[in-house]
């Protein structure tokens, strides 16, 4: 499978605890996008990088949330301290370019925070 | 305020029937918009693109119209399946200096009955 990949595909966490979501983008993919989305909502932007530069940040990106994408290919996001807030469907896209490049989405990592 | 609005919230219809989805948005600049089918419990996949000077674009079933003049698109299903059941979302993105963003829309949760 050449498509995005995001793992785990789900994650069941106390509050309080850390946890960290991987995404592997399409490779050559040079965007990668990471979203948010709650129960009957679309996707809210969080983060997106090219290559390994982070180059915007949602004010929904709170000081808990962190993202990286060290080397340009794959991006994890962190979220410490989780409340039940951050329960949620978390995506994560990528794309060759902007513009109208197609952006391909992974299949999610769903949280739970209890 | 870059926003994108989808009706109906939700929408039932018998297979083989066809159905009408609606977008309107206020997001400038405008450089695309895009509609996406997504399955409960997975990522969104891309339907349609299209950008300001393109009025109608297929993908099989599925049509997608663009009015850039009165910032409204729709997503026409013809002869829906039971597969057709999912959530319909609508994608706009503004570009500014090279910098694209992606505003979604809530969707349009889609039921197709035997």
């Amino acid at each position: 499978d050449t498509g995005v990949s995001q793992n785990p595909r789900h994650k069941i966490t106390k509050r309080g605890q850390n946890v960290t979501f991987r995404c592997d983008p399409i490779s050559e993919h040079n965007r990668l996008y990471w979203y948010r989305q709650t129960l009957g909502q679309g996707p809210e932007f969080l983060t997106y990088f090219q290559n390994e530069a982070q180059l915007e940040k949602s004010r929904l990106l709170s000081d808990r949330f962190s993202a990286e994408r060290p080397k340009g290919s794959f991006s994890t996001l962190e979220i410490q301290r989780t409340e039940q807030g951050d329960s949620a469907m978390y995506l994560c896209a990528s794309s060759l370019g902007g513009g109208v490049a197609e952006a391909f989405f992974g299949q999610g990592t769903r949280l739970t925070v209890v | 305020k870059n926003q994108v609005e989808q009706s109906p919230q939700s929408l039932i219809i018998l297979e083989g029937k066809n159905c009408t989805l609606q977008c309107n948005y206020t997001v400038s600049p405008f450089s695309n918009l895009r509609w996406y089918k997504q399955d409960t419990g997975r990522g969104p996949v891309s339907l349609t693109i299209m950008t300001f000077s393109e009025n109608t674009k297929s993908n099989g079933r599925y049509t997608a119209t663009l009015d850039a003049d009165t910032k409204q698109s729709s997503l026409h299903i013809t002869a829906s399946q039971l597969s057709d059941s999912a959530s319909y979302i609508c994608v706009v993105s503004a570009s500014t200096s090279g910098t694209y963003k992606y505003i979604f829309g809530t969707g349009t949760r889609l039921k197709v009955l035997a």
